[in-house]
């Protein structure tokens, strides 16, 4: 069974850093790209990041202005997102997703076929 | 960036209706389009890849289609679990984008 198992969400002061990580299970970690998406409380999903199985290819939201970085260690199953300088509209549920793979892809990305349960992240004083 | 953009943001309807959500892109996509299902406090569930494919367990009920542009997601008889929101996104070009969403209300 796929199971994605996000943590380090919390209270953080404005400006202040957090990392959030990812635990993976039930797949083969090391063959998928992945992805955060996050959710302000009461609004829309908002594609943050993602990574190719590899880490060769990194992709970040524009809007994120290089505040954020995703990385993964395929020896320990774990997908992170290190979150810098972070402001009030930070403040979200941050979802781990799985990238599917063929047949599910595009020739640059993929749906995302299983999803963690969420870590909220509060950004406030 | 693409733009998604859905319609309706919010959807009144009954059990056994009939329902189809709209979704735009800002320049073609193909058929590289997901669209997935959300309920209040829980992770978005996937239904359907590359417009039209039926993902795994998914009820044959929900139906894709479209291409290019214009995309829609059908249900064909509207049952009580399927009362949620539903996002479409896409998945040809980063950044990926989703649209704002549809909430499909009781009548």
């Amino acid at each position: 069974e796929v199971q994605l198992v996000e943590s380090g969400g919390g209270l953080v002061k404005p400006g202040g850093s957090l990392r959030l990580s990812c635990a993976a299970s039930g797949f083969s970690f090391s063959d998928c790209s992945m992805a955060w998406v996050r959710q302000a409380p009461g609004k829309g999903l908002e594609w943050v990041s993602a990574i190719s199985s590899s880490s060769r290819h990194i992709y970040h939201a524009d809007s994120l202005k290089g505040r954020f970085t995703i990385s993964r260690d395929n020896a320990k199953n774990s997908l992170y997102l290190q979150m810098n300088s972070l402001r009030a509209e930070d403040t979200a549920v941050y979802y781990c997703a799985r990238l599917g793979l063929s047949p599910y892809c595009s020739t640059t990305s993929c749906p995302a076929d299983y999803w963690g349960q969420g870590t909220l992240v509060i950004v406030s004083s | 960036d693409i733009q998604m953009t859905q319609s309706p943001s919010t959807l009144s309807a009954s059990v056994g209706d009939r329902v189809t959500i709209s979704c735009r892109a800002s320049q073609s996509i193909s058929n590289w389009l997901a669209w997935y299902q959300q309920k209040p406090g829980k992770a978005p569930k996937l239904l359907i890849y590359k417009a039209s494919s039926l993902e795994s367990g998914v009820p044959s009920r929900f139906s894709g289609g479209g291409s290019g542009t214009e995309f829609t997601l059908t249900i064909s008889s509207l049952q009580p679990d399927d009362f949620a929101t539903y996002y479409c996104q896409q998945f040809n070009t980063y950044p990926l984008t989703f649209g704002g969403g549809t909430k499909v209300e009781i009548k």
